[in-house]
């Protein structure tokens, strides 16, 4: 059974930082690994999705990595702003297709002005 | 395009009592599913769908029963609430790849 793992699970940075998120997962097999923001009380919005043959993908300030035989993957955040303070989940298909999603607990993102 | 829409965006259940949750979506997904977001224990599939006529059980179905009749509606239906089924429920859709979520319905059941 496929676990995903995020560590940690808060996280507090200053504005204009860098930072670095985690994800690890059990089963290497999988279709594709999926980064989602979540801002309280509200729905999962995708940030990134990187192909399981695929190394990392970018969007702005965002970049994800996948490395699929350690079972890791880092989203990366770039000069950091208040307004990316939310939690941050981690998702992967499985080997045969996207009809179901994986996820983690979640990283609690703030970022101090 | 709305994307995928929820109803209702919040709901209060007695024990015992049954209800639908809607989710529709416009983009022409097949697949469509639903999932469960419960505080310390991140989102965990109920059941899934790859196309109209066809669903199969996630992780936690138990309670909880779907239909897909077209490929825009896939309903979540409780037949007799526990409190153990408050959580806040979010559908999702998607055809390959990116999977697209609602913005939830937050289910209280007393």
């Amino acid at each position: 059974k496929q676990e995903v793992t995020q560590i940690p699970a808060a996280l507090s940075v200053p504005e204009g930082e860098n930072l670095v998120l985690n994800c690890s997962f059990t089963d290497s097999a999988i279709y594709n690994l999926q980064w989602f923001r979540q801002d309280p009380g509200k729905g999962l919005t995708s940030l990134l999705l990187i192909q399981s043959s695929q190394r990392e993908q970018t969007s702005g300030r965002l970049n994800a990595s996948l490395d699929k035989s350690s079972g890791r993957s880092t989203l990366y955040i770039a000069a950091s702003q208040p307004g990316d303070s939310a939690t941050y989940l981690c998702a992967v298909a499985g080997n045969f297709g996207n009809e179901k999603l994986t996820f983690g607990t979640g990283t609690r993102l703030t970022i101090i002005p | 395009n709305a994307g995928v829409t929820q109803t209702p965006k919040f709901q209060v259940l007695k024990t015992g009592q049954s209800m639908t949750l809607q989710c529709a979506q416009d983009m022409n997904h097949e697949y469509m599913s639903w999932y469960r977001q419960d505080p310390g224990m991140g989102l965990r599939l109920i059941h899934y769908s790859v196309g109209a006529g066809i669903t199969d059980q996630g992780e936690v179905p138990n309670g909880y029963n779907v239909s897909r009749s077209t490929t825009e509606d896939f309903p979540l239906r409780l037949l007799s609430a526990a409190p153990s089924q408050t959580s806040v429920y979010f559908c999702a859709s998607s055809y390959w790849n990116e999977q697209f979520f609602g913005p939830g319905t937050r289910l209280t059941v007393l």
